[in-house]
């Protein structure tokens, strides 16, 4: 089974700033891999998957990119309501989630 | 898209509970849904998931045995009913929908756009 590391567990970073977020997989892991997006006291908001597609609804400065064992998702211009924890997620004959990175004010 | 769930339970050591999460806004019965759990402060952790055109079940290995997933499609509706509780199954449980399952020769993906539940709380304590 796979597992995921991600990196770092926290990113403090200021509004404006780019935000880049890694997963990384104990073995090679296909292109069915999600990234989601927690606020406290709510749930788990897809936000990418099949590595790349954005879900309906989530802005254009949300990318994901990766191959192999190695994730990442990168958000381009931190708006306020960014800072929340991520979710790495793989989808094949298992659901796995790695540990999570907060976001948060630098 | 909307998926609601049943309320907070408080249950003993050794009891069962069963959560439900109710759908709307999209063919229930064409589709799968998955249960994942979130114990307080920690991350997110899969606990299976179960068709609701087939009946098909995937059970995460560390609730095998002691977990069991339904559906109803009268009601639109899915349950999850854990067993043999202990206080590590203190966590908010999440339902997740609409996810399919694709099958490709022995192996299988997960596929969808999913929404997630409010989740529901579930206590274990003597």
């Amino acid at each position: 089974e796979i597992v995921l590391t991600q990196s770092p567990a926290t990113l403090s970073l200021s509004p404006g700033d780019r935000a880049t977020l890694s997963c990384r997989a104990s073995q090679t892991a296909n292109s069915y891999f999600a990234w989601y997006q927690q606020k406290p006291g709510q749930a788990p908001r897809l936000l990418i998957y099949d590595t790349s597609t954005r879900a309906t609804g989530v802005p254009d400065r949300f990318s994901g990119s990766g191959f192999g064992t190695d994730f990442t998702l990168t958000i381009s211009s931190l708006e306020p309501e960014d800072f929340a924890i991520y979710y790495c997620q793989h989808r094949y004959n298992t659901i796995t989630f790695g540990p999570g990175t907060r976001v948060d004010f630098k | 898209v909307q998926l609601v769930q049943s309320g907070p339970e408080v249950k003993t050591p050794g009891a069962s509970v069963k959560v439900s999460c109710k759908t709307f806004g999209y063919t229930f019965s064409s589709y799968g849904i998955n249960w994942v759990r979130q114990v307080p402060g920690l991350g997110l952790q899969w606990v299976g998931w179960v068709s609701a055109y087939s009946g098909d079940r995937n059970y995460a290995q560390s609730f095998q045995g002691r977990v069991s997933m339904t559906t109803d499609s009268t009601t639109k509706t899915a349950y999850m009913e854990l067993r043999s509780l202990t206080s590590g199954d203190t966590a908010v449980y999440f339902c997740a929908g609409p996810l399919d399952r694709i099958d490709v020769g022995d192996n299988f993906y997960f596929n969808g756009v999913d929404v997630w539940g409010q989740g529901t709380s579930v206590t274990v304590s003597s």
